[in-house]
């Protein structure tokens, strides 16, 4: 069984430019989860789908940042414009159950410069 | 201050010893889950822990979590060098209702070396 993949493994961008993470959850698993680990900060929830269905946005930082998920499949981070303090690794989850264990992905490494 | 307090932030033994992390909350948690990260890579989960005095093992490393569900603990025995890497607690907190609301909030991480 393929586990949480994450595209791309890193990415470098300007400030001020767009970019979009996209993460592909274990096959059959409804919620998905985003988190974000910026420099010597702990890992911090960013948002919850259950399907295609925001559960949980409360952790998004502002609205730069847009989270989709159409059709309940794979689902997409979009950062823009991007600042300097959106540096740092975005990491996807996956669990078949709200209250089952998290699969989590290898996680994107984004640099704003 | 941390919702989870994880100690120590690192920990350095030479290969064959034992080690414990702990991992602690002001709250009564839904459930506690342990993950281990290598340098460039996701985490990788190691256990989950959802009753009160509940332990787990699973080969040489032993997680506990205390009957109020506010104190984990991570042991390994006779550590080895493939145990290196970071450990890091997460955890999932009551709702109003009984539920969980599914987000995990994490410690900061225990950086772990084992000397061959």
């Amino acid at each position: 069984e393929a586990g949480v993949t994450q595209f791309p493994s890193h990415s470098v961008i300007e400030k001020g430019q767009t970019v979009t993470l996209r993460c592909d959850p274990i096959s059959g698993h409804d919620n998905l989860y985003w988190y974000r680990r910026v420099m010597g900060k702990e890992i911090k929830f960013l948002l919850h789908f259950v399907k295609e269905s925001k559960q949980d946005e409360s952790g998004m930082p502002n609205n730069r940042f847009l989270a989709e998920r159409t059709g309940g499949t794979y689902s997409t981070l979009k950062v823009q414009p991007a600042e300097l303090e959106d540096s740092g690794v975005y990491f996807c989850a996956s669990s078949d159950r709200i209250y089952n264990e998290q699969f989590f992905g290898p996680g994107t490494r984004l640099t704003v410069l | 201050s941390q919702e989870l307090e994880q100690s120590p932030q690192s920990l350095i033994v030479q290969e064959g010893k034992n080690l414990t992390i702990n991992c602690t909350s002001s709250k009564t948690l839904y459930g506690l889950y342990w993950y281990k990260q290598k340098y460039g890579e996701g985490l990788i989960f190691l256990m989950m822990l959802q009753k009160g005095g509940e332990e787990k093992s699973h080969e040489k490393i032993t997680a506990k979590l205390d009957e109020k569900k506010q104190q984990s603990s991570l042991h390994i025995t006779a550590s080895q060098p493939s145990h290196a890497g970071i450990y890091l607690c997460g955890a999932d907190k009551y709702r109003a209702g009984g539920t969980s609301y599914g987000k995990l909030t994490f410690g900061q991480g225990t950086i772990l070396t084992v000397h061959p």
